[in-house]
């Protein structure tokens, strides 16, 4: 079954303690993204990357990283964090290359949530 | 890269046909406008997407005027399951960012 899997769903943590929430496609999609989801603000994207090695920022980079070292992990590292990162968190993918989005939807998992106190 | 807006809530019975609409005022010249529905503990998902006039599927219509500075993501007689947010995205295909806007919650009463 074509998918994108997110672990964990629910995570709670402390401020300052490491973590790493994995994202994993099995579409050989060439493009995958992270979005973080609060009340009354949507999705926001946080990075965003187009193929292996090739990563970007989003609107919401700040106190995040992300690695693409094969083209079906895309993790979310978070070095240091903090309770303002206390969201939802969704990985998504698409064969979007860039040159059309037509007929390129995102396919998203089913979410992390993420507790931060 | 254009921002959109969109109805915070909107209310429907079942049987009638729904109109949600976004703007996005600033779309780009390559922009397309998708729209994804998201149901409570899910990810959204894919429902219609459309650059110019009208795209219809078997679930939606998406209607995008002449200067498309707006789109309505149209739902024919929308049923109880149909009660979810609904996103308006406009993605180009020069950039690589996506720009989701705030989300309209649809609720279908019976």
């Amino acid at each position: 079954e074509a998918q994108v899997t997110q672990n964990p769903r629910y995570l709670i943590t402390v401020t300052g303690k490491k973590l790493t929430v994995t994202c994993s496609q099995n579409m050989n999609h060439e493009y995958m993204s992270w979005y973080r989801q609060d009340p009354g603000l949507g999705l926001r994207q946080i990075y965003y990357s187009m193929n292996v090695e090739v990563t970007d920022k989003g609107d919401v980079p700040e106190g995040y990283k992300v690695s693409r070292k094969e083209k079906r992990n895309f993790p979310l590292i978070l070095e240091s964090p903090s309770p303002n990162q206390t969201s939802l968190y969704f990985c998504a993918s698409s064969t979007w290359t860039g040159a059309s989005s037509y007929n390129s939807p995102l396919h998203f998992g089913n979410g992390t949530r993420l507790t931060v106190t | 890269l254009a921002k959109t807006t969109q109805p915070i809530s909107m209310d429907s019975y079942e049987g009638q046909e729904v109109n949600i609409t976004c703007s996005h005022n600033n779309i780009a010249t390559n922009d397309y406008i998708t729209w994804y529905q998201q149901f409570p503990s899910q990810g959204p998902r894919f429902i219609i997407q459309g650059y110019k006039t009208k795209v219809t599927n078997e679930v939606a219509s998406l209607f995008i005027p002449a200067d498309r500075k707006s789109s309505t993501l149209s739902l024919p007689r929308v049923s109880l399951s149909d009660t979810a947010v609904y996103y308006c995205l406009v993605a180009s295909t020069g950039g690589f960012k996506t720009i989701f806007g705030a989300g309209t919650r649809l609720f279908v009463k019976a």
